[in-house]
């Protein structure tokens, strides 16, 4: 079993949809919570950063974390064509340094 | 501001054979980590410099090597190439601690045959 487990779709949506990007963990010793965006033949951008659980929202984009159950999850509300893109959860412990998932592409068609 | 830019672009090397990766941090930054990214995957941390010193490894043998310099811009050097080291390899550059945030460049596209 992988320490982050994330589903890499593709997830194809309407444009204006509320999208909704989950990762599950196994390391209880994570804290810090990270969702990145990538898109195609670019590196990774930050999106939204959490320490241990709750709820932290930034425009249209809301992550949550739910450390009883190891899982946290990303929405996007109003979903636009610009979203589409491989969407990364990462988190870290410790040493700071994260562990990534494998990634969930996102579609959003007009 | 300039952000985190990455050389070369693209690169085909040959199985065995030795390869050097650029990364120029952005401005400010003491931090630099690498990652390998292979295809359909999440980044693989490989390891992280500050102020020009080894600052965490994740799990790469010893062929994987770096180096940070002064001006905390650094290389990734890999020897004896092998095909599942085919991969886009991605610098990240902060000013260290858990709450930077990394900024990543746009990654070396490294195909070996």
């Amino acid at each position: 079993q992988k320490e982050v487990e994330q589903d890499p779709g593709p997830l194809s949506v309407p444009e204006g949809a509320i999208v909704s990007l989950n990762c599950t963990y196994s390391n209880s010793a994570f804290q810090y919570f990270m969702w990145y965006r990538q898109y195609s033949r670019k590196g990774p951008e930050l999106l939204m950063y959490t320490y241990s659980s709750g709820n932290k929202e930034d425009g249209r984009f809301t992550a949550q974390v739910d450390k009883s159950s190891k899982y946290i999850s990303l929405f996007i509300r109003d979903s636009q064509p610009s979203d589409s893109a491989t969407y990364l959860c990462a988190m870290s412990g410790g040493s700071y340094i994260p562990t990534f998932g494998r990634g969930t592409s996102l579609i959003v068609h007009p | 501001e300039t952000g985190v830019t990455q050389s070369p672009t693209h690169l085909i090397k040959t199985r065995g054979q030795q390869v050097t990766l650029r990364c120029s941090s952005q401005s400010g930054h003491n931090t630099v980590s690498w990652y390998q990214q292979a295809l359909g995957q999440g980044p693989q941390f490989i390891f992280q410099y500050y102020r020009e010193e080894e600052n965490g490894r994740g799990n790469f043998p010893p062929r994987f090597s770096g180096l940070q310099f002064p001006n905390y811009s650094s290389e990734l050097n890999v020897n004896a190439l092998e095909l599942d080291d085919s991969a886009l390899y991605l610098c990240a550059s902060s000013l260290g601690g858990a709450e930077e945030t990394q900024y990543f460049g746009p990654g070396t596209r490294l195909l070996v045959l």
